[in-house]
């Protein structure tokens, strides 16, 4: 199984602030990386899929990139309704796998 | 307007059975791939099962769980048999992308399930 490691778990910023969160694969992935954004009580929402395409809809301060086993989820100009938890899940291979989260607080 | 409705959540108590419905509208689930993620209290998400014309479990759930669906209804199913404590969650019905590749692109709110005695 492929092992996704998130870091940090935690992560204390300020609006305005650029915040960048790192997803490292046991294996290669191939691009097959996808960024979730998750409120409490919430269900997860889909940011970015093929480790840097935008879903629609989603702001442009959400950016991705990274290939190969190391991957970054970047948000340019943190706001206010960004305060959430964010995982990383590759989906290259039998099944998927997600990392363990980041949780991004005030 | 894409939905997807869980239910069927429940105490349950260890060695036993549940099944949780996911009711969905906006799109049928004869045309795309569909899954099952669960997650428990404060704790990651975890992959449970895909259904995309052939079944995946994760090894966790392999054996003990069967996902399923029904046309006529347009839902999705998970049967879940010798439950564990390990087992408590909240449990996600998620559309996979038309892309063919299994990422989640509609989720549902989710259904909690506690194992305990």
């Amino acid at each position: 199984d492929i092992q996704m490691t998130q870091s940090p778990s935690t992560l204390s910023a300020s609006v305005g602030d650029r915040v960048t969160i790192t997803c490292r694969a046991s294996q290669t992935l191939n691009n097959w990386l996808a960024w979730y954004q998750q409120k409490p009580g919430k269900a997860p929402n889909l940011l970015i899929y093929d480790a840097s395409t935008l879903e629609s809809g989603v702001p442009s301060r959400f950016s991705g990139s990274g290939s190969g086993t190391e991957f970054t989820l970047t948000i340019s100009s943190l706001q206010p309704d960004d305060f959430a938890s964010y995982y990383c899940q590759q989906y290259n291979g039998y099944g998927t796998t997600f990392g363990g989260g980041t949780k991004v607080e005030i | 307007q894409v939905q997807l409705v869980e239910s069927g959540g429940d105490f349950v108590k260890p060695g036993g059975s549940l099944r949780l419905s996911c009711a969905v509208s906006g799109f049928s689930v004869s045309d795309f791939h569909m899954g099952w993620i669960r997650q428990a209290p404060g704790k990651g998400l975890e992959w449970v099962s895909t259904l995309i014309g052939d079944t995946k479990y994760a090894d966790s759930v392999k054996g003990r769980f069967t996902i399923s669906r029904d046309h006529a209804k347009n839902s999705l199913y998970l049967q879940m048999t010798s439950l564990r404590a390990e087992d408590t969650a909240v449990y996600y019905c998620a559309r996979l992308s038309n892309s063919g590749y299994d990422y989640f692109d509609n989720w549902g709110q989710g259904t909690l399930v506690t194992v305990s005695s």
